[in-house]
Formats: C-alpha cells, sequence, structure tokens
C-alpha cells in the first residue's frame, strides 16, 4: 500500500493568498484526520471525517480554514485568506473504525509557509 | 478531564545508556495506546499498539509496555539513530484519539 498520500510536499504563498492542501487516505480506511503542528503547539486535530461526513470540526482555527471529503479517496483543507500564522506543517492521517481499534497512519505533510 | 503527559520533554542519553520515556493517560474507555516516532521533517511513524494492562510490545532496541494509568518505551542500549521525538496517542470513547506532546531523545555517540 502507498501509505497516506499528501500534496503539495511544500507551499509557499503570501498573505491574502488561497491555499489548497490535498489528502488521499489510505484504501479501506474510514476515518480522515486533518492535524497542524507547530513547535508551539504541538500536533493539533483540526477536523476529523468518518465515512466522508465530518464528524469534529471544533479545532479549526476560525472560518477561514474549511475541509471537505468528496468521496473515501480523497480530501483537501483549504485556507482562504492565509495569513502568516497559518505557517506550520499541515497532516493528513487515516484509520479504520473496526475492531481492533487501530493507530491512525500519517501522511509526510505539507510545510506552508506564508510570507 | 481527558488528558495525555509524557515526560520528559526531552533526553540525551549516550549511546548505550538505556532510559524510559513515560506516557500516562487519564481517559475513560480506553482502547488502544500507540506510540510513535517522529523525525525531523517527517510525519509521525507507526510503531506499537497496546490493549491493555500487562502488555508488552518489542522491536529491536524499543519495548513497550502498558498499565492501568501509564506506558513506557524503554530504549535499551540505544544508538544516535534513534534520535528522534517519539509520540504517544490514545484511542478512546469508540473512536477519540488525543496526542501527547512528545519526548525529543537525542542519542549522542
Amino acid at each position: 500500500d502507498a501509505g497516506v498520500i499528501q500534496s503539495p510536499r511544500h507551499e509557499v504563498t503570501e498573505m491574502g493568498q488561497e491555499v489548497t492542501l490535498r489528502c488521499k487516505p489510505i484504501s479501506g480506511h474510514d476515518y480522515l484526520f486533518w492535524y497542524r503542528q507547530t513547535m508551539m503547539r504541538g500536533l493539533e486535530l483540526l477536523i476529523y471525517f468518518n465515512n466522508n461526513v465530518p464528524i469534529d470540526d471544533s479545532g479549526m482555527p476560525e472560518d477561514r480554514f474549511s475541509a471537505k471529503m468528496p468521496n473515501a479517496s480523497f480530501s483537501t483543507l483549504k485556507i482562504q485568506p492565509s495569513e502568516p500564522r497559518d505557517s506550520a506543517v499541515y497532516f493528513c492521517a487515516s484509520t479504520t473504525g473496526g475492531e481492533p481499534p487501530l493507530a491512525q497512519y500519517f501522511g509526510p505533510g505539507t510545510r506552508l509557509l506564508v510570507l | 478531564e481527558d488528558q495525555v503527559t509524557q515526560s520528559p520533554e526531552a533526553l540525551r542519553l549516550q549511546e548505550g545508556e538505556s532510559s524510559s520515556l513515560n506516557c500516562s493517560y487519564t481517559v475513560s474507555g480506553l482502547r488502544g495506546l500507540f506510540w510513535y516516532r517522529q523525525d525531523p521533517g517527517k510525519g509521525p511513524e507507526f510503531l506499537f499498539t497496546l490493549y491493555s494492562a500487562g502488555e508488552e510490545k518489542e522491536k529491536e532496541r524499543l519495548k513497550a509496555t502498558l498499565t492501568k494509568k501509564e506506558s513506557f518505551l524503554h530504549i535499551t542500549a540505544p544508538k544516535p539513530e534513534d534520535s528522534a521525538t517519539y509520540l504517544c496517542a490514545v484511542r478512546y470513547n469508540f473512536n477519540k484519539f488525543y496526542f501527547g506532546s512528545g519526548t525529543k531523545l537525542n542519542v549522542k555517540p
């Protein structure tokens, strides 16, 4: 299996621009998570989906952030407009809801720099 | 309050000097505890799953153990390539996850 795939791996953009991060979960996994990681705050859960439906988006910082999962093999995290404080590494992870309970498996991350 | 606490925050060891990392948790309905390794610039890499108190898992120089309140990651005779940040996470209340803040391990030759 190819594992969780994220694109792009690096993104540099200017403040005010729209940024779209993409994720392909592991085939057969029905849970998908978006995280943000910074030195100051560690790993923060932004939102997670089950069977393509958003279950908990309480970690989404503000309305500038939105996430979608149009099908079982694709999800996007969009920031519009982007701000310098959004600079971080964004991870996507997936797992299953079956038994036994499995760990989350992470993608390589997207390193975002907003100038 | 649901919580996962890892200690120490950072650990410096000499090559060959064994030690342990701690992960304590206060959640109800634990379904699994997971250890990850994260190298700089990479995503967390899954290492072990522990499901019940008394369970142990081993891989090379690493051994993970679980009690009702905490888990330990024992590192025996570490090498410089074991340097990384080690994260623990719990899965509880059906499908909630909580990650600790990690222990940054530095093994010097």
